[in-house]
C-alpha cells in the first residue's frame, strides 16, 4: 500500500509569489494535517481536515490556507511568499476512527528566495 | 497549549551502546507518537504508545500518562540509528500533534 504522498518535493519561489502544495493521504485515512517544520525546530500544526472541513487551525497568519477534496488528498496554499516561510513542510495522515496515529510523508522543502 | 520537552537534546553514543530518550509533557493527552526524522527530512514512525510500554526490536517505550512523561529506549545502538527523534502529544481537543524539541543522536563506528 503507499503511503503518504506529497508533490513536488523540493520548490524555489520568489518573494510575493504564491504556491500551492499538495498531499495524497494513506487509502482509507479521512484526516489529513499540515505541518510546518524550520532548520532545528520541530514541525509546527498548520491545519487539521476531516471529512473535508478544517477541525483545527494552528497559530499562522491568513496567507496560509487549505482544502480538503472529495477523494480526501488536500491542498495547502501560501500566498505572498516571506523569506521566513522557507521550511519543510509536512502532510500526515490518519483514520480518525478512534485511532488517531499519524503517519508523515516525505515533506515538501520550499526555499523562499 | 500543551508543552512537550525533550532530553537531552543532543547525543553522541558509541555503536553498541545504550540510551534512554525522555519526554515530558505538561497535560493529559489522547495520544503519544515517537518519530525518527532521517536525514532527508522522513517521519519515520516508531511508537503509538499514549501508555504502556512497547517493544520493536532494539527499541522499546514507556509511556506513564498520570506522571506525564514517555521514555525511549534504544539498546545495542547502530550507525543508522543516527538522526533526529521526536516525541509528539495530542492533548483533549484531538485535532493536532505539538512536537517536543527532539533529540539528536549521533551514534559513532
Amino acid at each position: 500500500d503507499a503511503g503518504v504522498t506529497q508533490s513536488p518535493t523540493h520548490l524555489i519561489k520568489t518573494r510575493g509569489q504564491h504556491v500551492t502544495l499538495r498531499c495524497s493521504p494513506i487509502s482509507g485515512h479521512k484526516s489529513v494535517s499540515w505541518y510546518q517544520q524550520v532548520l532545528g525546530q520541530g514541525p509546527q500544526f498548520i491545519f487539521q481536515y476531516y471529512e473535508k472541513e478544517e477541525r483545527g487551525r494552528g497559530n499562522f497568519p491568513d496567507r496560509f490556507s487549505a482544502r480538503q477534496f472529495p477523494n480526501y488528498s488536500s491542498e495547502l496554499n501560501v500566498n505572498a511568499l516571506l523569506l521566513g516561510d522557507s521550511a519543510l513542510y509536512l502532510c500526515a495522515s490518519s483514520s480518525w476512527d478512534g485511532n488517531t496515529e499519524a503517519f508523515f510523508g516525505q515533506g515538501t522543502r520550499l526555499t523562499v528566495v | 497549549g500543551i508543552q512537550v520537552e525533550q532530553s537531552p537534546p543532543d547525543l553522541i553514543l558509541q555503536e553498541g551502546a545504550n540510551s534512554t530518550l525522555r519526554c515530558n509533557f505538561s497535560d493529559s493527552v489522547n495520544n503519544l507518537q515517537w518519530f525518527h526524522q532521517n536525514p532527508w527530512g522522513q517521519l519515520i514512525n516508531l511508537f503509538y504508545i499514549p501508555s504502556g510500554t512497547k517493544q520493536n526490536g532494539r527499541l522499546s517505550a514507556t509511556t506513564v500518562a498520570t506522571e506525564r512523561y514517555s521514555l525511549l529506549y534504544i539498546s545495542s545502538s547502530q550507525t543508522t540509528d543516527s538522526g533526529v527523534y521526536f516525541c509528539a502529544v495530542e492533548g483533549d481537543a484531538g485535532n493536532m500533534l505539538t512536537f517536543g524539541g527532539g533529540t539528536r543522536l549521533m551514534v559513532k563506528p
